[in-house]
């Protein structure tokens, strides 16, 4: 079954600061994978998702980046943080599993 | 505009209590409908639905979907402490390749 690594799993970081955040998958080949950010208490929101090496399509404009390096790699970045990047980051895949979608166990950001 | 809406956004409840949730969809090219259940950290998946009419039950909790009206519901009866959670409803369309998800139902079980 098809798992998938994320971490740190909290990070406080200062405003302007980068930031890098790394998500592998295991069990699973050719994914298509997803970076999704939730406040406090809501819903999720895509940021970015990438069917393949290299490929990254972008939902919302923002401060933040992302890449693939690897098949089961997906990274998101940000040169300079923002207050508003705080948030509940989570990687998601959607592979062979017959549910559709994994999760990451997530990484909580706050930037101060 | 919103594609996934849920209702109640928040909800609170004694044990015991039989809850009901919503969510309406609106998309293009509909293929699925996912229930998660949300703790502390990842979504955990509770249903997948892509068939009209046909209702899913996995001990005290139950899915079912309408594709004609655009919404599903989750029960949850006879409720317990372990059921408070944020409940998230995603919409995946064929096109893609991706789960829109709604802003959640925040439910607290008081004992």
């Amino acid at each position: 079954s098809q798992t998938i690594h994320q971490w740190p799993a909290t990070l406080v970081q200062p405003v302007g600061s980068p930031l890098s955040l790394e998500c592998t998958v295991e069990g699973t080949s050719n994914p298509n994978l997803y970076w999704y950010r939730q406040a406090a208490g809501r819903g999720l929101q895509l940021l970015f998702y990438s069917v393949g090496i290299g490929q990254i399509s972008s939902e919302v404009p923002q401060n933040l980046s992302a890449s693939r390096p690897q098949d089961r790699q997906f990274i998101l970045s940000s040169k300079k943080l923002l207050l508003s990047d705080s948030g509940f980051y989570l990687c998601a895949c959607r592979g062979q599993s017959p549910y559709g979608y994994t999760f990451g166990s997530g990484t909580r950001l706050t930037v101060v | 505009e919103d594609k996934v809406v849920q209702s109640p956004l928040s909800l609170v409840v004694h044990e015991g209590d039989t809850v009901t949730l919503n969510c309406s969809y609106e998309v293009t090219n509909f293929r699925s409908l996912l229930w998660y259940k949300q703790e502390k950290k990842a979504p955990t998946f509770l249903f997948m639905l892509t068939s009209s009419g046909i209702e899913k039950k996995s001990g005290r909790l139950s899915s079912i979907l309408d594709k004609k009206e655009l919404f599903s519901i989750l029960n949850i009866t006879a409720t317990q402490t372990g059921d408070s959670a944020i409940y998230l409803c995603a919409v995946e369309e064929y096109a893609g390749n991706m789960l829109t998800f709604g802003g959640g139902t925040r439910l607290m079980v008081k004992p």
